[in-house]
Formats: C-alpha cells, structure tokens, sequence
C-alpha cells in the first residue's frame, strides 16, 4: 500500500460544470475525511466517514456537495454547479480510528473554476 | 470554536534552528501534530506529541509542549535548504476532526 491516493491531481472546470473528485484511503483504515484548502490558508475540515456511514458534515458543505463512501473504502467528493469560490485543494485523510491517531494525507486535487 | 494561531512567516539561515510556534484556544485535544507541505503537494506528517507530554524529540525534531500556556512548538536543529515548506500545527479539540493553524512559511536563507 502507498498511501491515501487523490485522482485526479489537477481539475480545471468551467463555471457551472459538475466535478468529482475520487479518493482512494489506505487499505485497513476505516476513517477517511474530506478537507479545503484555500491559497493562504490552513485545510478545513468538509466531512468524514467511518466505514461507509458518514458521520459529520461541515457547515462549509453547501448543498451543491456531496461526498459518498459506498462500500466503506474509496470516496467520492462531488460539486454540482461549481462557482469561482470553489477552486481549492481538496484533501482527503484517512486514519485507523478515531482522528486522534495519525491521519494520512493524499497528494490533494487541485480544483480550478474558470 | 476552536482557534488555532501560527505567526505566518519565518526566515531562518542555513544551519541555525527553526522554532516555529503555535497557540491554539482549547485544551481537550489527546494529541496535537505538526504538518508539513512543500510546494503544490499534500500534507505529511511530521511529528505528534500526546497531551500528557511536556517535551518529544525525533533526530532533527523537537516539540515543546506548554498546556498551561497553550503553547506548542517545533524545532528543526541544523536547518537545510530541504526543509523549506510550510509548516501547519493541528490538533482534534474534543472532536473527530483537525483543525489547523494557518500555518508558517520557513524560508531558509543561504
């Protein structure tokens, strides 16, 4: 296993298009978590899953994203209609339990709203 | 909320120590970590240290924590050019999430 893998590593979108983002966790850890990060800024937290149920939901999720973890291993991260204010990295982690053991970061998808 | 401050900036010569600093609000985190990211690239971990600790030193690495203060800390002794990143300090304030810092640039001057 090398690692949390993010696919892709770029995305460049139009205004208005829909997007996903696919992250695929390290293979016996059953928590993964979504996180942005915005040029300046430390990652925000979006949502995590443990196993295939999806436990917590930030604020930050508007209603034009929704993330998936359908058989407890690879996620999925979606934006419908994506605005200019979407272009972030998107983060995905993945730990063997509760956040409070070491959490692994993937590479990041790299989003771009023109 | 929880808040989690970093001074942004750093400029540190080749050879000299780093310290990089962190303040956050709240206490209840079991753990608190630092990050580091390199140019257009994910985060990887460096170094954690578990709440009941006051110090942790790994090679290069030394954490400092100071709970009353809410202080947090990361020397890099013998700093080389492979070390300039930006550096976020997290922790997960009482819930199953991290919430970073805004993290500090080290700039490493020859």
């Amino acid at each position: 296993d090398t690692g949390v893998s993010q696919d892709p590593r770029h995305k460049i979108t139009k205004r208005g298009q829909n997007v996903t983002f696919r992250c695929d966790p390290i293979s016996e850890h059953n928590r993964l978590y979504w996180y942005r990060q915005t040029l300046g800024q430390g990652p925000e937290f979006l949502t995590y899953f443990q196993n295939e149920a999806q436990l917590e939901k930030s604020r930050l999720l508007s209603d034009r994203f929704s993330a998936e973890r359908p058989k407890g291993s690879f996620s999925t991260l979606e934006i419908q209609r994506t605005e200019q204010g979407d272009s972030a990295m998107y983060l995905c982690a993945s730990s063997s339990q509760g956040i409070d053991t070491e959490a692994f970061f993937g590479q990041g998808t790299r989003l771009t709203v023109v | 909320g929880e808040d989690v401050e970093q001074s942004l900036f750093l400029s540190v010569r080749e050879g000299d120590s780093s310290v990089i600093n962190c303040t956050y609000t709240d206490s209840s985190s079991t753990y608190l970590y630092w990050y580091k990211q390199e140019p257009g690239a994910g985060l990887q971990l460096l170094t954690y240290i578990f709440s009941n600790m006051d110090m942790k030193q790994d090679q290069r690495l030394t954490v400092l924590l100071n709970k009353k203060d809410k202080h947090l800390s990361l020397r890099i002794a013998d700093t080389q050019t492979g070390d300039s990143a930006i550096y976020f300090c997290a922790g997960a304030f009482g819930n199953e999430k991290l919430t970073f810092g805004t993290g500090t640039r080290l700039t490493i001057i020859p």
